[in-house]
């Protein structure tokens, strides 16, 4: 099992262009979710899953558009990058398990993103 | 809405003493709370988990954490640290069925 898989590990945009942040996971994961990472912010929500076809907003979705057609995809796509989106960008999936709550989330190694 | 919060932005300890890492929430119902540790450039480890039980809650690496509900706490605890624990560790609460919430993370320094 390769686990939670992002791609790439580093990018640098210019400010205004797009671009997808791939994750993929293989354990067969209902939910799935994306968070950022900043410096004394901790991780933040942006956009979670709960099936194929089924996506929601977090706590930042501005300026990010998901999608989740299959069970193991889950792409993050900037619409049009601004310095503001630099940050560490991570993926992680879950299983409801007994009871739906009692189940810990993995996460991918990271996308670092630069805005400039 | 559920969440947590870590008092400490660092906690600096002396590698072989005890060390306590903060984390206290806020939640309605019963709390689902985690752990996990953030090496540098990697992503984030999961340590340990409190679902119901034991107050004492046993994880990964020797760590261990304290649910107290009249406090509201579920502090991290290792007793004796090792300069390998240095790391960015967090604290998370589950919030619903599909959404996980993080604390903003403490900074462990393990001084040789």
């Amino acid at each position: 099992n390769a686990g939670v898989t992002q791609t790439p590990k580093f990018q640098v945009l210019k400010t205004g262009q797009s671009m997808t942040l791939q994750c993929a996971q293989d354990m067969n994961h209902e939910y799935m979710s994306w968070y950022r990472q900043d410096p004394g912010m901790g991780l933040r929500l942006i956009h979670y899953s709960v099936g194929a076809g089924i996506t929601d907003q977090g706590e930042v979705p501005n300026g990010y558009n998901v999608s989740r057609s299959t069970t193991e995809d889950f792409p993050l796509r900037l619409l049009s990058a601004a310095p503001s989106q630099t940050s560490v960008y991570f993926c992680a999936s879950s299983y409801p398990g007994t009871g739906g709550l009692n189940t810990e989330a993995f996460f991918g190694q990271g996308t670092r993103l630069t805005v400039v | 809405a559920q969440s947590v919060a870590q008092p400490e932005d660092q906690v600096n300890v002396a590698e072989g003493n005890p060390l306590t890492v903060k984390c206290t929430y806020s939640v309605s119902g019963n709390p689902y709370l985690f752990w996990y540790v953030q090496y540098p450039n990697r992503g984030l480890q999961f340590l340990l988990k409190y679902i119901t039980g034991d107050n004492l809650v046993k994880g990964s690496y020797g760590f261990e954490a304290e649910f107290n509900k009249s406090q509201t706490s579920f502090h991290l605890k290792k007793p004796s640290a090792l300069v390998s624990d240095s790391a960015l560790y967090f604290c998370a609460v589950r919030d619903g069925y599909d959404k996980i919430i993080f604390g903003k993370g403490t900074r462990l320094h393990i001084l040789p």
